[in-house]
């Protein structure tokens, strides 16, 4: 079956220090690839997405390539900042059979605290 | 835009009673999906919907736990009777297209305290 396997966290970084949250993936067919990001007692928020090979998500300066060939879609960010802080979840949607229905199947999350 | 809509926010209860969650999917939506979180078990799909029609409930824990769409602007999820364990986050989200392309769409939450 589909899954999706994120790096454990939690994740603990300085203010401008780069970011890797590693995200690789088991599916059939071609799945569309998310990044979700959760802020604390909130709801998950869509981060970025690509739904084809090569493409690149990005959004608020995170950015993530769509990996056919090695299975990834590790998400980067060049400067994060305190504001940053929160879960991140990757997600991917199969269209097998044609009909998903837009089912996701999601990463364990990974907690990011950054600290001025 | 309105995005998907929960109520209540917050509801404490004492164990036994019945508890009634309810979700308005954004509209245009033809999809929906209730999802249970905890820091023990994370984030879990409980049961989905497509053009209310309900989809694929096997993430549903038991017999207590039940989940109506009667029509495409409207959600619930029952509990009854209702446990401690069941305390949780439960969130509603909504996606349209049959595709698997369009993300999905989270509300706040509701935020459920089994005493």
């Amino acid at each position: 079956g589909d899954s999706v396997t994120q790096m454990e966290g939690p994740v603990t970084l300085s203010e401008e220090a780069f970011l890797t949250i590693n995200c690789t993936y088991t599916a059939t067919g071609y799945p569309s690839l998310f990044w979700y990001v959760q802020y604390p007692g909130e709801g998950l928020q869509l981060l970025l997405k690509a739904t084809k090979a090569d493409d690149k998500g990005s959004n608020k300066g995170f950015e993530a390539t769509y990996r056919k060939e090695t299975t990834s879609f590790h998400l980067e960010k060049g400067s994060v900042q305190v504001s940053d802080s929160a879960v991140y979840f990757c997600a991917l949607s199969t269209n097998a059979g044609g009909t998903s229905y837009g089912k996701l199947t999601f990463g364990q999350g990974t907690i990011l605290t950054v600290h001025p | 835009d309105a995005g998907v809509i929960q109520s209540p926010r917050h509801e404490v209860t004492e164990m036994g009673q019945e508890v009634t969650l309810r979700c308005k999917p954004i509209s245009g939506h033809n999809s929906l999906f209730w999802y249970r979180q905890t820091m023990m078990r994370g984030l879990e799909l409980l049961i989905y919907f497509n053009n209310n029609v309900p989809i694929d409930d096997s993430g549903m824990p038991e017999d207590r736990f039940s989940a109506k769409m009667p029509n495409a602007s409207f959600s619930t999820l029952k509990i009854q009777p209702s446990e401690p364990r069941d305390s949780a986050v439960y969130f509603c989200a909504s996606s349209w297209g049959q595709q698997g392309r369009q993300p999905q769409h989270f509300g706040d939450g509701t935020r459920l305290s089994i005493l």
